[in-house]
């Protein structure tokens, strides 16, 4: 597609609830990104994909937080048991090589209540 | 780790005034970014700045880096309401992903 595409753009979970968010990169990107912002914060990293090898997983805050892109394309984020700190935007960011500049998704709007 | 510090913070503006916001980062940076985030709305990428002395320029925004001082600043001529909006700064983390500032909120008034 022409960007990168997120879905739901807005989720209302109750506490101890799954979640899954999902990202569709712009075809072709290799590179695949998700940030967490909390309000009135800038983003925050929270893992990195190439391809769909996910390379970096050290911003995930807890193991209640899991992301996949099994066929190096779509790529979900899931969080379980969701906690109200887990409230926040969702924002998923492609790039074709290091070269070129990051393309963000218009992000989930995560409310647990 | 490389950490990346905005100021100001709050900006109020009156239209017509220039104004500059700085991004400071400690460490090495191979590339920094700004982006601006409108409420409610995603990032939008304004400027990559790829090396030092850098000097990229779009509309009223001017944006530089300076690597030897690890300083970008972002000018704005002339401030209209329209640039009113969240921006940010980012640098390159070594694994490839985008460290910000905590944003400067812009609101620039009649």
């Amino acid at each position: 597609g022409a960007g990168v595409s997120q879905s739901p753009r807005y989720k209302v979970a109750k506490r101890g609830q799954d979640v899954a968010l999902r990202c569709d990169p712009i075809s072709g990107h290799v590179s695949l990104f998700w940030y967490q912002q909390a309000l009135g914060q800038g983003p925050e990293f929270l893992t990195y994909f190439q391809n769909e090898a996910q390379l970096d997983k050290s911003g995930l805050p807890s193991d209640r937080f899991f992301a996949e892109r099994p066929e190096g394309s779509v790529s979900t984020l899931k969080i379980q048991r969701t906690q109200q700190e887990d409230s926040a935007v969702y924002l998923c960011a492609s790039r074709l090589t290091p070269e070129y500049g990051y393309t963000f998704g218009s992000g989930t709007r995560l409310t647990v209540v | 780790e490389l950490k990346v510090e905005q100021n100001p913070l709050f900006l109020s503006m009156q239209e017509g005034k220039n104004y500059t916001i700085y991004c400071n980062y400690s460490t090495t940076s191979d590339r920094l970014y700004w982006y601006r985030q409108d409420p409610g709305k995603s990032l939008e990428s304004l400027f990559v700045l790829l090396s030092n002395g850098a000097v990229k320029q779009e509309g009223r925004l001017m944006a530089s880096l300076d690597t030897k001082a690890r300083l970008s600043t972002l000018h704005i001529t002339a401030a209209v309401h329209d640039l009113s909006a969240t921006y940010f700064c980012a640098g390159g983390g070594s694994q490839g992903n985008l460290i910000f500032g905590k944003g400067t909120k812009l609101s620039v008034k009649p």
